[in-house]
């Protein structure tokens, strides 16, 4: 299996512009997470969705993050208008889920975004 | 209080050496812990789930004291190779994970 998949590795953008990141869960998994990490507040969830069904999105930051989901097979977590306070790593993990939170989430490589 | 506390180190030890780390929770009614293990510059990867009675994996321990809402990892033997940020993971019982900053390892020649 190809693991979960994002894209871009690194993003570089100014301030005010539109970034999109990318994520494809590994096949058959059923749960779609979106993490951010920095060093001040370590790894935090912001949205997760279950069945392509967005489920919590309470950690979404504020208005200009949002998060889709079309498919089993691809999620895309969008920054309009980017900050420079944005600037952090993002993460997609998928698990199979069972909603009993023993479940291994699997971890992309992340997406490094540095907004100038 | 944060929902999941710990040392953030680093814990600067020799190869060989026996490690420990703790780990706080705040949430009484979570029900299933995890140490994940994050590489510098890497994702987090499951390392170990950890259970009431204390489980182990090769050198590894991990422990539960649910009176005390802590959690602890023991690695026997340290290799290089175990120098990595340690994640305490903390789930309420759904599908979420709650992560603590982690604790940086570094092992030296």
């Amino acid at each position: 299996d190809a693991g979960v998949i994002q894209s871009p590795r690194h993003e570089v953008t100014e301030m005010g512009q539109e970034v999109t990141l990318r994520c494809k869960p590994i096949s058959g998994h059923d749960y779609l997470f979106w993490y951010r990490q920095t060093m001040m507040r370590g790894l935090e969830l912001l949205i997760y969705f279950n069945n392509n069904v967005p489920i919590d999105d309470s950690g979404m930051p504020e208005d200009r993050f949002s998060a889709k989901m079309p498919n089993a097979s691809f999620s895309t977590l969008k920054i309009q208008p980017s900050e420079p306070r944005d600037s952090a790593v993002y993460f997609c993990a998928s698990s199979d889920g069972g909603g009993r939170g023993r479940e291994t989430q699997y971890f992309g490589p992340g997406t490094r975004l540095l907004v100038l | 209080r944060k929902e999941v506390e710990q040392d953030p180190g680093p814990f600067n030890v020799p190869e060989g050496a026996t490690v420990a780390f703790n780990c706080t929770y705040s949430n009484s009614a979570s029900q299933s812990f995890f140490w994940y293990r994050q590489d510098c510059r890497k994702e987090p990867k499951l390392l170990m789930s950890v259970y009431s009675s204390g489980n182990e994996d090769g050198r590894f321990t991990a422990q539960l004291n649910r009176a005390s809402q802590y959690i602890s990892l023991l690695i026997r033997d340290s290799k290089l190779s175990d120098s990595a940020t340690y994640l305490c993971v903390v789930s309420s019982g759904y599908s979420t994970l709650t992560f603590g900053k982690g604790t940086m390892l570094l092992v030296s020649p």
